[in-house]
């Protein structure tokens, strides 16, 4: 069983240009999660999707932040302009249920802002 | 406010040296309690789901166990490939959202 596919796995831009980041999710997985790790810290969530529908954006800077999920599929988490304070690991999981299981993980992509 | 707490931040031992990592959780209507594997530069590998006090799982030299407020992964007879940074992670009962700790980095000598 593949597992979760994000890309690019690195990127460097300066402050105030724009990035975004794709993730395909398992196979049959309805529940698709993006998360922000900053260095010694543990993930904060930044939106969570249920099929193509939002269930938590709470978390998320909508000023700069923005996200869709396509088709109940892939997803894209984009970040315009990009601010020093955004350097960090997004990883983005997939689950089968929207329940807070068992989450799997991509490798995440490494932002960093210059 | 709901929260997550683990310690040590760090700990090295030697191999075949057993300890614990605690989980210390403030969470209004516990879900489950969630222990995660995280290498450098991966993302976090499911270990255990833990939903009730009481509750004890294991893998291979790993147990993880639940109190009503805390939860500890016992590590027994460490090696070197267990080192990583380990991760527990809290859902509520209201919205299933996981709560996040910090982690303990664990480093396993030969």
């Amino acid at each position: 069983e593949a597992g979760v596919a994000q890309s690019p796995r690195y990127k460097i831009i300066e402050k105030r240009q724009s990035v975004a980041f794709w993730c395909n999710p398992i196979s049959g997985h309805a529940t698709l999660y993006w998360y922000q790790q900053i260095l010694g810290q543990g993930p904060k969530l930044l939106i969570q999707f249920q099929n193509n529908g939002v269930v938590d954006d709470s978390q998320l800077p909508k000023d700069r932040f923005s996200a869709e999920r396509l088709k109940g599929v892939d997803s894209t988490l984009k970040i315009q302009p990009a601010k020093l304070e955004d350097s960090a690991v997004y990883l983005c999981a997939s689950s089968a249920h929207a329940g807070g299981d068992e989450q799997y993980f991509g490798p995440g992509t490494r932002l960093t802002v210059t | 406010e709901d929260q997550v707490t683990q310690s040590p931040e760090a700990l090295r031992l030697q191999e075949g040296e057993s300890s614990s990592l605690n989980c210390s959780y403030t969470v209004s209507g516990l879900r489950g309690l969630f222990w995660y594997r995280q290498d450098p530069g991966k993302g976090p590998e499911f270990l255990f789901t833990l939903y009730s006090a009481g509750e004890e799982k294991e893998k291979e030299r790993l147990k993880a166990t639940l109190t009503k407020k805390e939860s500890f992964l016992h590590i027994t007879a460490p090696k070197p490939e267990d080192s990583a940074t380990y991760l527990c992670a809290a859902a509520r009962d209201s919205n299933y959202q996981l709560i996040w700790g910090a982690g303990t980095k664990l480093i396993i000598k030969p």
